[in-house]
């Protein structure tokens, strides 16, 4: 099946910093990808729709000036937790659908999640 | 407001019985159904989807069944294995929201020896 990176797979950061994770499907075209938030023992839950070439939709409650989203290429997405403070520990993941499947159905491939620790 | 949710938070099986894995949604314009198996550290992996004009269809080991009738979704792994230990989650898309999915809050099943 398709394939969906994400990298890196793991980060430690201090308080305070920056931390950009990338979304890349490596044998497909996504024109939208979307970025979930993980907490332990927890669901996923939404955080943003990025759509290639246009601004992210974010889900009510998510900070978009916090969690930046670029779509800068169909293979491309990336998001960065500006800022980071230890409630920002997660576990995050990124999906995607293959450009050529038909709106709101198909199978979404997902990224293998991204942990992040702030300290 | 609308959600997607489980009977069951955990599930433990023995070795080789078969699964059932529950799953209530409340959207009744949700057109499009998925589980996903997710392992520990992993992401989320596709098993079986289903759209809201088939009651069954079946996978390799499993069946997911849905009645649009009471909202309801299960997920039936026949011979279950230790390889089939992981949490799962249904997945809805509700049309209104265009191509995102609601996830439930997943089922933990431990398959014993």
């Amino acid at each position: 099946g398709a394939v969906v990176s994400q990298h890196p797979s793991w980060v430690i950061c201090k308080s305070g910093t920056s931390v950009k994770i990338e979304c890349r499907s490596l044998d497909f075209q996504a024109t939208t990808m979307f970025w979930y938030r993980q907490f332990p023992k927890q669901s996923l839950m939404l955080m943003a729709t990025s759509n290639e070439g246009s601004k992210a939709t974010y889900e009510q409650g998510v900070e978009k000036d916090k969690f930046l989203i670029n779509h800068a290429s169909l293979t491309l997405s990336t998001l960065t937790v500006t800022s980071a403070h230890p409630e920002d520990s997660s576990f995050y993941i990124c999906s995607a659908r293959d450009k050529r499947g038909a709106a709101n159905t198909g199978e979404l491939f997902f990224g293998e999640g991204s942990r992040l620790t702030v300290l | 407001g609308e959600s997607v949710g489980l009977h069951l938070p955990t599930l433990s099986v023995q070795e080789g019985d078969n699964s059932i894995i529950n799953c209530a949604y409340s959207n009744s314009a949700s057109d499009y159904f998925i589980w996903y198996k997710q392992e520990s550290g992993k992401g989320p992996q596709f098993i079986i989807d289903i759209r809201s004009n088939m009651d069954k269809r079946q996978g390799q080991r499993v069946t997911v069944l849905l009645n649009k009738t009471v909202k309801h979704l299960s997920l039936q792994i026949a011979a279950t294995q230790p390889g089939d230990s992981a949490v799962y989650f249904c997945a809805e898309s509700p049309l209104r929201r265009g191509q995102n999915f609601v996830f439930g809050p997943g089922t933990r099943l431990s398959v014993l020896p």
